[in-house]
């Protein structure tokens, strides 16, 4: 069974940094492409980050570019983001994504973990 | 950026009805577009993909079609567990997503 966990939310000023952490189980996390997906409260759904399988490409979006870090660790079945920064319009669940693959056309999410909560406020 | 546009944002509906929800993309997207449906305090779930593509185990009456610029998602025959808020998402460029559709019983 497909299982992906987040963990690493919590409270943080503004200007602060967390470091999120996905732990993969299931299926042979080296073979696919993961993303980060994020939901403020009471909102719908942002597309954060995207990584490879090799870890060769990576996207961001614009709203986090130049302050967050996706990364993963292969042998360790694990997906990151490294969070910088901090701002007010970040607070949100986290939420890892596995993207889908070759059974699909493109970036298709066909898995989610159950999501980590970011709250940034002073 | 591809902008996507959802419609309604929100709609009441009693059980056994048909209910359609549009999403429709500010450029071509070919039938780039998946269907994701969230219900309160889950993660999203995947029921459509490449526009019109029953996801495994998903139940046959939800439905997607179209192409370019203009989908439609649809339930057949509405059942009381299809309660949630569903959403559109495009992955021609870098993913994005429509805002939501949240259904509710009547």
């Amino acid at each position: 069974e497909v299982q992906l966990v987040e963990s690493g939310g919590g409270l943080v000023q503004p200007g602060g940094s967390l470091r999120l952490s996905c732990a993969a189980s299931g299926f042979t996390f080296s073979s696919y492409s993961m993303n980060w997906v994020r939901q403020a409260p009471g909102k719908g759904l942002e597309w954060v980050s995207y990584i490879s399988s090799s870890s060769s490409t990576i996207y961001y979006a614009d709203s986090v570019k130049g302050r967050f870090t996706i990364s993963r660790d292969n042998a360790k079945n694990s997906l990151y983001l490294q969070m910088n920064s901090l701002r007010d319009e970040d607070t949100a669940v986290y939420y890892c994504a596995r993207d889908g693959g070759g059974g699909y056309s493109g970036s298709t999410f066909d898995y989610w973990g159950q999501g980590t909560l970011v709250t940034v406020s002073s | 950026d591809i902008q996507m546009t959802q419609s309604p944002s929100s709609l009441s509906a009693s059980v056994g009805d048909r209910v359609t929800i549009t999403c429709q993309a500010s450029q071509d997207i070919s039938n780039y577009l998946n269907w994701y449906q969230q219900k309160p305090g889950k993660a999203p779930k995947l029921l459509i993909y490449d526009a019109s593509n029953l996801e495994t185990g998903v139940p046959s009456r939800f439905s997607g079609s179209g192409s370019g610029t203009d989908f439609t998602f649809t339930i057949s025959s509405l059942q009381p567990e299809d309660i949630a808020t569903y959403y559109c998402q495009q992955y021609d460029n870098l993913p994005s997503f429509g805002q939501g559709t949240k259904l509710e019983i009547k």
